[in-house]
């Protein structure tokens, strides 16, 4: 059993839409990271969160504890948005590195 | 700072050969780890460190060997390569276990 689901696995949008990116857990979490991986590249850190919500340009991020449930929203999607974007928890109590990811949301932005 | 310095970038290698992955951090970080990175799957831990001298299996260790002797050091090393192995792996660092996660650049490994 996954303890950490993404949804959707593939997203295909228009240049200028806004873009929402879920993740859902299972189980008690002390940290959630939102990741993104170009084409090809490597992997960037977008956001850690443990609480509330962030935000970085067009790029937002909220998480709800009891729900057990995080989004990363895009706000008027670019094409050099088109990435995949990683969930990434750290579970209460999961040991030293204690991170378990998402499979990842493979976005598309088309112009 | 030059971050997280990942080396090589590709490697084809032949069953049962050996080599190494070299992984680099100049930003003082205590936590580094090694991930794996395979079609369909999220990122897998392979092995994992808290600082110099402590080192830990991760979910998939088989096949794999590390130390820490510097805070800044953490090699793979791939002891006979098999083909299931071929992979794109990635070392990671961050200062302290709830922060903010630094990549290198990935290794993209062939075993033949």
């Amino acid at each position: 059993k996954n303890e950490v689901e993404q949804s959707p696995q593939n997203l295909t949008a228009q240049e200028g839409e806004f873009i929402t990116i879920n993740c859902s857990y299972s189980v008690g979490i002390s940290a959630l990271h939102w990741l993104q991986q170009h084409p090809g590249g490597g992997i960037v850190s977008l956001f850690m969160l443990s609480s509330g919500k962030k935000k970085h340009g067009r790029l937002i991020a909220t998480i709800n504890i009891q729900e057990k449930h995080s989004s990363l929203h895009i706000t008027a999607s670019h094409p050099r948005d088109s990435a995949v974007y990683i969930c990434a928890v750290r579970l209460t109590g999961g040991g030293a590195d204690g991170l378990t990811f998402g499979k990842g949301t493979h976005l598309i932005i088309q112009p | 700072n030059a971050g997280v310095t990942q080396t090589p970038k590709f490697q084809v290698l032949k069953t049962g050969q050996s080599m190494t992955l070299q992984c680099a951090q100049d930003m003082n970080h205590e936590y580094m780890s090694w991930y794996r990175q395979d079609p369909g799957m999220g990122l897998r831990l392979i092995h994992y460190s808290v600082g110099a001298g402590i080192t830990d299996q991760g979910e998939v260790p088989n096949g794999y060997n590390v130390s820490r002797s510097t805070t800044e050091d953490f090699p793979l090393r791939l002891l006979s390569a098999a083909p299931s192995q071929t992979s794109v792996y990635f070392c990671a660092s961050r200062l302290d276990s709830n922060e903010k996660l630094f990549f290198g650049s990935g290794t993209q490994l062939s075993v033949l």
